[in-house]
């Protein structure tokens, strides 16, 4: 079956910094990879999500880029503020299939 | 609109009692999935429902663990006879197509 594996498990950076988070998949017939936020005590939250015909998607201060040949996505967050603080989770699901695989979560700490 | 809405937000019970966890998924969707996240950990698929089709129980850890889904609507996870390990946070969430998934904010379950 999918294997997500996603780095890094923490990750802090400075109010204004960009963070980068990846996630690599095992299943050449992935083809759609969403990624979720989720805050404290509360459920994940889609956020952004590209399919396997396109590269990169942009949608404000977040991006998210896929490599299909290397089996890698990744998610972009510019110009961080004390609110993106939280866990995000990214999820690869095969083509046909209509269950996700996820990642076991970046914690991510904003410092203002 | 309403969001998915699960009860109760916390559950605390003896080994060995059974639970029902309920989920209320937003009006109109078709496919409702459970996942189990442990500490520190993913999400974990548990089942899914679509429409009137037999369900995919094919994450259910034991048969201990078991859902339904009246109406094409509510649905109920009931874990029998609970054992320490299943304590965790009980995500539903609901979906109106194959893609985005919305989540309910989680029943803590602790088992004693």
């Amino acid at each position: 079956g999918e294997n997500v594996e996603q780095h890094p498990s923490t990750l802090s950076v400075q109010e204004g910094d960009s963070a980068v988070i990846k996630c690599t998949y095992s299943d050449s017939a992935s083809n759609y990879f969403p990624w979720y936020k989720q805050e404290l005590g509360k459920g994940p939250q889609l956020i952004i999500d590209i399919r396997s015909n396109v590269g990169e998607k942009k949608d404000q201060r977040i991006a998210v880029t896929l490599n299909k040949t290397a089996k890698h996505f990744s998610l972009h967050i510019t110009e961080t503020q004390p609110e993106d603080s939280a866990v995000y989770f990214c999820a690869a699901r095969r083509g046909g299939s209509y269950i996700p695989t996820f990642g076991r979560g970046t914690s991510l700490i904003v410092h203002p | 609109g309403a969001g998915v809405s699960q009860s109760p937000s916390n559950k605390v019970t003896e080994k060995g009692k059974d639970v029902e966890l309920r989920c209320d998924p937003i009006s109109g969707h078709t496919a409702l999935y459970w996942y189990r996240q442990s500490l520190g950990q993913g999400l974990e698929f548990l089942i899914y429902f679509q429409g009137n089709s037999a369900p995919d129980k094919s994450g259910l850890p034991s048969d201990r663990f078991s859902a339904e889904r009246t109406g094409g609507s509510v649905s109920t996870l009931t874990i029998q006879r609970t054992q320490q390990e299943d304590s965790a946070v009980y995500l539903c969430a609901s979906s109106p197509s194959f893609n985005e998934q919305y989540f309910g904010p989680g029943t803590r379950l602790t088992v004693t």
